[in-house]
């Protein structure tokens, strides 16, 4: 249990166009998501937390009109860059927290997404 | 603040040899502990965390971690690396349920046979 997917796992895009990533806990419903960037070489930052039915709330820094995140689901949160631009481009990756310890989950833990890496030229 | 040490940026290991990675941790309240392991390109896998009990955690593949308060320290530890064990590996602190991760910087691991 404690599977998180993400799609795509890498994209391409022009900039100016906007991408939107998906993260889906496959096993677990999740009432808290997390997205992340993380640039070459270098650790995990917080970008966003998202939380089911409510609006998502932003680290200092991250711009919540071109990160725009929507949580519709107990399993589905996306990411969409709007007007990408090159120094968008980033390995992003969500988690999920579970709220039970069914089917081999753990509470007050995030399961981690395999990461979209995103690329605008 | 809430922050995560990692002193070693790469460590280098013979296969077969012990290894312990180094994670300090400021937090303000008990912390939630945790090592993450990633492979190149790929999201994050959980090894071990610590939440509270026993200050000695076993994690997946071989790993497990110490959890001393008084020198604000999770070291991970395994006894015998395998070549497979080449990744980087991610120590963080959090408080709990929904609450945020705060990620140390990482510490590239190298195995050489």
């Amino acid at each position: 249990g404690a599977v998180v997917s993400q799609h795509p796992s890498w994209v391409i895009c022009k900039s100016g166009t906007s991408v939107k990533i998906e993260c889906r806990s496959l096993d677990f419903q999740a009432t808290t998501m997390f997205w992340y960037r993380q640039f070459p070489k270098q650790s995990l930052m917080l970008m966003a937390t998202s939380n089911e039915g409510s609006k998502a709330t932003y680290e200092q820094g991250v711009e919540k009109d071109k990160f725009l995140i929507n949580h519709a689901s107990l399993t589905l949160s996306t990411l969409t860059v709007t007007s990408a631009h090159p120094e968008d481009s980033s390995f992003y990756i969500c988690s999920a927290v579970t709220t039970s310890n069914r089917d081999g989950q753990e509470v007050d833990t995030q399961y981690f997404g395999p990461g979209t890496r995103l690329t605008v030229l | 603040a809430q922050s995560v040490t990692q002193p070693d940026i790469h460590i280098t290991v013979s296969e077969g040899a012990s290894l312990e990675l180094r994670c300090n941790y400021s937090y303000g309240a008990t912390p939630y502990l945790f090592w993450y392991v990633q492979s190149p390109g790929q999201g994050l896998q959980l090894l071990l965390k610590y939440f509270s009990g026993d200050t000695l955690v076993q994690g997946i593949k071989g790993f497990e971690a110490e959890f001393k308060r008084s020198q604000s320290s999770f070291n991970l530890r395994k006894p015998s690396v395998h070549w497979s064990d080449a990744a980087e590996y991610f120590c963080a602190v959090g408080g709990g349920y929904g609450n945020k991760l705060v990620f140390g910087a990482g510490t590239i691991l190298r195995v050489k046979s």
